[in-house]
């Protein structure tokens, strides 16, 4: 079971904007920042929000993220087939001194 | 650009030990804190170790504290976890990281992963 809760799943259709919940304590994500990650099925994930909201280099403005309290999110705008994959949240948690990661969620483009 | 290729996966007996090896390119190892991340088969990422750029700061899952060292050869850009006593619950794809501090110590850059086979 993993310090960071994620549902499981989310799907939507194209264009339409789907939100990934990611639901901590106040050890990991009320006091620490939230990152997001993407990871397509055999490749290594990727870094796509970081400091809660904001996004690398090359990541496009569809993809925002947010915290508030002890719970983030992840939206994606304008849904695209191609942003099937899995979405991973993660934070350091200041109680267990380790890096806490969400199970994952796998988002499906209807 | 950076680069990180780890090596050293191997299939291996519960109880047997392994050492990876991750070289970096395309940036001074030594001025980046790197981590290990794994993902077992079907399964979520899992951190496992982090070091400070000098090595003189490490951090560990409490699952593999005892079991494993992370250590770095900074004049040959190179991060390596040695993994002893391995269990089957060890058994995953381990990622080399390069983590970014002025991201707020996000895991920037990602390796392509070696795999971990312990077998009972």
């Amino acid at each position: 079971q993993s310090v960071l809760t994620q549902p499981p799943s989310v799907s939507a259709t194209p264009g339409q904007t789907v939100t990934i919940s990611c639901s901590g304590t106040p050890s990991n994500i009320g006091t620490n920042f939230l990152f997001w990650y993407q990871q397509f099925p055999g490749t290594a994930p990727k870094l796509l929000i970081f400091r809660n909201d904001q996004r690398p280099s090359g990541v496009p403005d569809r993809f925002s993220g947010s915290k508030s309290g002890t719970s983030g999110s992840l939206a994606i705008s304008g849904l695209r087939s191609e942003d099937e994959a899995d979405y991973y949240c993660a934070a350091w948690d200041d109680r267990l001194s380790v890096w806490v990661f969400g199970g994952g969620s796998k988002l499906t483009v209807l | 650009e950076v680069q990180l290729l780890e090596s050293g996966g191997n299939l291996v007996r519960r109880g047997e030990s392994l050492k990876l090896s991750c070289a970096a390119s395309g940036f001074t190892l030594r001025s980046s804190a790197m981590s290990w991340v794994r993902q077992a088969p079907g399964k979520g990422l899992e951190w496992v170790s982090a070091s400070s750029g000098d090595g003189g700061s490490t951090d560990y899952i409490d699952s593999v504290k005892g079991r494993f060292t992370i250590s770095r050869d900074n004049s040959k850009n190179t991060l390596f976890l040695q993994m002893n006593s391995l269990r089957g619950e060890d058994t995953a794809l381990y990622y080399c990281v390069k983590m970014e501090v002025r991201m707020g110590n996000a895991f920037h850059f990602w390796g392509q992963g070696t795999m971990v086979i312990v077998s009972s």
